[in-house]
């Protein structure tokens, strides 16, 4: 299994909150990606990144963040958290366009 | 931009039975096709990947997939299942931005084994 490990787990908060969620990789893969996962939906984009301080929009990046200063870690932050942003949020790695690896997922209640 | 229809929400099937399960993708000059498994309260698993090359591809535990570019479909399918193959299992198409692989995903098919 790709090295990848997502943090916190599990986490409540409650809305207007800020909330960061951190993705680390010891894989030394170029690409990292933020999804949310929701029924009937199954995985949207949110924000990847192709380097070390380069990233870019996904398809629903409204609201939030992201920062890379490391090759190993993505962070995604929610700057004031609203209800509509309880998910399951999913981190991803990939050297290239073969196949990306996913982490386990972090489960978000927004109270 | 792309995007990936599967055409059945869920599927159930008794165990030792063969499976297929749907996936028709938008067409594009070139395309990556995959298909992943989730388990339950997991991640998600790489099943298999079409890059290029054969049209019948294998992946990990027993499970194949077709492309199909004059319908443009990507289906799954297993000739024996098993319970511990309950899962959902989403499809889903790539698209290359900045050398990024921006994936789009299906809806997933949530496949039920019965004893």
């Amino acid at each position: 299994d790709a090295g990848i490990t997502q943090s916190p787990r599990h986490k409540v908060t409650e809305t207007g909150t800020p909330v960061t969620l951190r993705c680390h990789q010891t894989e030394n893969h170029r690409y990292m990606y933020w999804y949310r996962q929701d029924p009937g939906h199954g995985l949207r984009l949110i924000h990847y990144s192709y380097g070390v301080k380069d990233t870019d929009k996904g398809e629903v990046s409204d609201g939030y963040s992201v920062s890379r200063s490391k090759t190993e870690d993505f962070l995604l932050t929610l700057e004031s958290a609203t209800s509509s942003q309880t998910s399951v949020y999913f981190c991803a790695i990939s050297g290239g366009f073969e196949a990306q690896y996913f982490g386990p997922g972090t489960r978000l209640l927004v109270l | 931009a792309q995007s990936v229809t599967q055409l059945d929400s869920q599927v159930p099937v008794f165990e030792e039975a063969p499976v297929e399960l749907r996936c028709n993708y938008s067409s594009s000059v070139s395309v990556y096709l995959f298909w992943y498994v989730q388990y339950p309260n997991q991640g998600l698993q790489l099943l298999l990947k079409y890059l290029s090359g054969s049209t019948l591809v294998k992946g990990i535990n027993g499970f194949e997939a077709e492309f199909n570019k004059s319908q443009t479909s990507f289906h799954l399918r297993k000739p024996s299942v098993h319970i511990s193959d309950t899962a959902e299992y989403f499809c889903a198409v790539s698209d290359q931005i900045q050398g990024a692989q921006k994936l789009v995903f299906g809806q997933g098919t949530r496949l039920t084994i019965n004893p």
